[in-house]
């Protein structure tokens, strides 16, 4: 099965910029979404097809990917942006399968 | 606007089947393009996808809960239900629905989760 791999934990001081990666076998080949999480709240959609942002999306918001790493990166950061971050490919025709990562928590220092 | 809204049991004991509704307005489950997911979280833990049920009635669930999982809709109740058999502590956490973009494999709008406990 595909696994999507994510460093645990990152900090950042805020106005700096945060970069959270997420490594998988040629990721490059998939269009991957970003997720934001924060406690006791459901994930919302901070990025999709790899470097578009959602209706309401802040533009510090960022996504690149190539290779075997696909790139979230968080442009002056600011507190309201501590939260967990999940990436996520779908598997495609064959099977469907949605895959996350397993999640980077971004702390603001 | 597209919402939707996960209902359920709070607590089940282990071995009974878990049965969760989701809600949905703003969109039709029959529209062409259409899907709505199932993902849950263990408390903690990273999220984890559990099925997609198209427009036309496709089904597709992950293959490490296969044999467990089945999702059905609704169309005239706006309604996607998902069954889980055989229920453990494991299963435990925070189930969500949520809508596939129009254009991409991505979950654009989710519900507020429902949260499950399986205890004796």
């Amino acid at each position: 099965s595909y696994v999507l791999t994510q460093p645990p934990s990152v900090s950042v001081a805020p106005g700096q910029t945060a970069i959270i990666t997420c490594g998988g076998n040629n990721i490059g080949s998939k269009s991957v979404h970003w997720y934001q999480q924060k406690p006791g709240q459901a994930p919302v959609l901070v990025v999709y097809n790899d470097n578009d942002r959602p209706s309401g999306i802040p533009e510090r918001f960022s996504g690149s990917n190539s290779g075997n790493t696909a790139t979230l990166t968080i442009s002056r950061v600011e507190a309201g942006d501590e939260a967990d971050y999940y990436c996520q490919v779908w598997g495609g025709f064959r099977d469907h399968v949605y895959v996350f990562g397993f999640g980077t928590k971004v702390t603001v220092l | 606007q597209i919402t939707l809204k996960e209902s359920g049991p709070t607590l089940v004991k282990p071995t009974q089947t878990l049965t969760l509704t989701c809600t949905v307005s703003g969109f039709s489950l029959n529209i062409s393009g259409v899907a709505v997911g199932w993902i849950r979280q263990p408390p903690g833990k990273a999220l984890e996808w559990l099925a997609t049920i198209y427009w036309d009635d496709d089904k597709r669930y992950s293959p490490s809960l296969k044999s467990r999982l089945t999702v059905t809709k609704d169309t005239s109740k706006n309604q996607v239900v998902l069954m889980m058999t055989n229920m453990e502590p494991v299963d435990t956490g925070t189930y969500y629905c949520a809508h596939k973009g129009f254009y991409y494999y991505g979950l654009d709008v989710w519900g507020p989760g429902t949260t499950v406990t399986v205890s004796s």
